[in-house]
C-alpha cells in the first residue's frame, strides 16, 4: 500500500521534554514538508526538503528541527524552545518536477498534546 | 512570499442546494490551485486542482474557476450532500515552492 505514515497518532509532552514526530513514505517522492493545522489558522509550514541531506525553514521553524538522511524520511523533533506545541502536526510529501508543480499527499497527522 | 486569503470562514448550506467558495493569491507566479477536503480528525484529501493555463475544470459535482487577472479562484460544489460537509482548504504554489494554504471553510450541508 504506497503511501506516507505518521506516527504516533497521538504523543503526550511533558513541559521541557523533546519529542520526535516520525515521517516515512514510500511514494519516491523527492519533496517532504511539515505543517502545523491549529483551529481556525489553516495549514501552517513549518520546514520542507526538496533533497536528501538538504532543508528550508518555513514561516513558523522556531522551536523545531528537522533531518532529512534518506529519502523517504523526514523526522521532526519538536523542541522545549517551542513554547506552544499542542497542535495537530500534519507531514506530506510531493514530486518536483522542471516547470511544473505538483500537489501533496497528506500523512495521517499526530495530535500533540503538552501535558 | 504567497498570501491566499480564503470566504467565508463557515457556511452553511441546505441540503441540495450549491456551495461556493473563493480564494485570493497575492504572487501573480503562482500558477498551481489545489482544493483539499478536510474530515474531522482526518487528512487533507485533494479534491480538484487547476493550472494557471485553464479557466475552469469540473469533475462531477466539483468545479473550480480561475481568474487570472483578479487572481482568485473559486470552488463551487452543485447538488451538495451531507457527506459534502467538511472543511475546505484552498492552496497556491508556483513550480517546486511549498504550498500555501488558506484558512479553510467549514461546510456544513444540512438535511
Amino acid at each position: 500500500d504506497g503511501g506516507i505514515t505518521q506516527s504516533p497518532k497521538y504523543l503526550f509532552r511533558k513541559e521541557g521534554q523533546n519529542v520526535t514526530l516520525s515521517c516515512e513514505q514510500n511514494l519516491n517522492h523527492d519533496a517532504m514538508y511539515w505543517y502545523r493545522q491549529d483551529p481556525g489558522q489553516g495549514l501552517r509550514l513549518i520546514y520542507y526538503s526538496q533533497i536528501v541531506n538538504d532543508f528550508q525553514k518555513g514561516d513558523i521553524a522556531e522551536g523545531y528541527s528537522v533531518s532529512r538522511e534518506k529519502k523517504e524520511s523526514f523526522p521532526l523533533t519538536v523542541t522545549s524552545a517551542q513554547k506552544n506545541p499542542t497542535a495537530f502536526y500534519l507531514c506530506a510529501s510531493s514530486d518536483v518536477g522542471t516547470g511544473t508543480a505538483y500537489g501533496y499527499t497528506f500523512g495521517s497527522g499526530t495530535r500533540l498534546t503538552v501535558v | 512570499g504567497e498570501n491566499v486569503e480564503q470566504h467565508p470562514s463557515t457556511l452553511s448550506v441546505q441540503e441540495g442546494d450549491s456551495a461556493v467558495i473563493k480564494c485570493t493569491y497575492s504572487d501573480s507566479a503562482s500558477n498551481y490551485f489545489p482544493w483539499y477536503k478536510q474530515e474531522l480528525g482526518k487528512r487533507p484529501q485533494l479534491i480538484i486542482d487547476i493550472r494557471s493555463n485553464v479557466g475552469e475544470k469540473k469533475d462531477q459535482r466539483i468545479a473550480v474557476t480561475l481568474n487570472k487577472t483578479a487572481k482568485h479562484f473559486s470552488l463551487h460544489i452543485t447538488e451538495t450532500q451531507p457527506e459534502d460537509s467538511a472543511v475546505y482548504f484552498c492552496a497556491a504554489k508556483w513550480q517546486n515552492t511549498p504550498l500555501v494554504f488558506g484558512k479553510g471553510t467549514r461546510l456544513s450541508v444540512i438535511a
